[in-house]
C-alpha cells in the first residue's frame, strides 16, 4: 500500500543535543509538510516542500530545519532541542496544489518526541 | 479570535447514536474543507473533503458545508466504539497559500 512513513516513532533527546526525524513516502507526491503538533492543540505547520522548493513558515523557529534530498524522503532537523519542543511532529504529503487532488494531505504516523 | 473553533469535548455517547461535530471558522476565504479523525499517538487520516458549500456523505459519514453562516458539520450515524477519536476540521485557500489551517479537534467517546 502506498503510504508516509516515519522513522523512528519515539526518539528521545537531550536539552540541547541535535536530533533528526525521518518521513519517506511511496504516494510520489510533489508536496511534503512537517507539522508540530502538542497535547490537545492543533497541528502547526512548520515548513513544506514543493518539490525542491522550500516553503518556511514565518515563525518557525531558526532551531528548526529540513531537508528533501529526493522526491521520498524529508527530514526534520532540529539543531538545539530545548523543553518546548517535546510534540508530535507530524509528516505529510500531498499531489502539487495547483493539480486535481492537490488539497488532500496525508499524514504519517507521527515521531513523539521527548526532551529530557 | 481563532480562525477555527472547535469545541475540544470530550463528547461521549452510547453506540448507534447520531454523532453532530461541528466548526465555525472567521475567514471567508476558505474554499476546502476535510475532516480528519486522529487515533490516540497516531496520524490524522483523512476522512472527508468537500468544496464550497454542500454536503458529501460516504457511508455513514456526511460532512456538511454552510459557508455563508461560515459553520461545517460532521454527521456520523450509528456510531461504533471504533469511531472514538479525536476529530479535526481543516480548510483551505488559494489565498493563503494552501496551508491547511486546523481546529484544535474534538474528543469523541462512544460507549458500547
Amino acid at each position: 500500500d502506498a503510504m508516509v512513513i516515519q522513522n523512528p516513532r519515539y526518539q528521545v533527546t537531550q536539552f540541547g543535543k541535535p536530533v533528526t526525524l525521518s518521513c519517506s513516502q511511496t504516494l510520489n507526491h510533489n508536496v511534503m509538510y512537517w507539522y508540530q503538533q502538542k497535547s490537545s492543540q492543533a497541528p502547526k505547520l512548520l515548513f513544506h516542500y514543493y518539490d525542491k522548493d522550500f516553503n518556511n513558515e514565518a515563525d518557525t523557529p531558526d532551531n528548526f530545519q529540513s531537508r528533501r534530498p529526493n522526491t521520498s524522503f524529508c527530514f526534520l532537523d532540529i539543531r538545539s532541542p530545548g523543553l518546548g519542543d517535546a510534540a508530535m511532529y507530524l509528516c505529510a504529503t500531498s499531489r502539487g496544489y495547483d493539480r486535481p487532488g492537490g488539497n488532500e494531505q496525508f499524514f504519517g504516523p507521527g515521531t513523539r518526541l521527548t526532551v529530557l | 479570535q481563532k480562525e477555527v473553533e472547535q469545541d475540544p469535548g470530550p463528547l461521549s455517547v452510547p453506540e448507534g447514536a447520531i454523532v453532530s461535530l461541528n466548526c465555525t471558522y472567521s475567514n471567508s476565504a476558505f474554499q476546502y474543507f476535510m475532516w480528519y479523525r486522529q487515533y490516540s499517538r497516531k496520524g490524522p487520516e483523512l476522512l472527508m473533503y468537500t468544496y464550497s458549500s454542500g454536503n458529501k456523505e460516504d457511508g455513514r459519514f456526511t460532512a456538511q458545508v454552510d459557508k455563508s453562516s461560515k459553520y461545517i458539520s460532521l454527521f456520523i450515524r450509528d456510531s461504533q466504539p471504533s469511531d472514538s477519536a479525536t476529530y479535526l476540521c481543516a480548510m483551505k485557500s488559494a489565498e493563503y497559500g494552501n496551508k491547511l489551517v486546523f481546529g484544535a479537534g474534538t474528543i469523541l467517546r462512544v460507549k458500547s
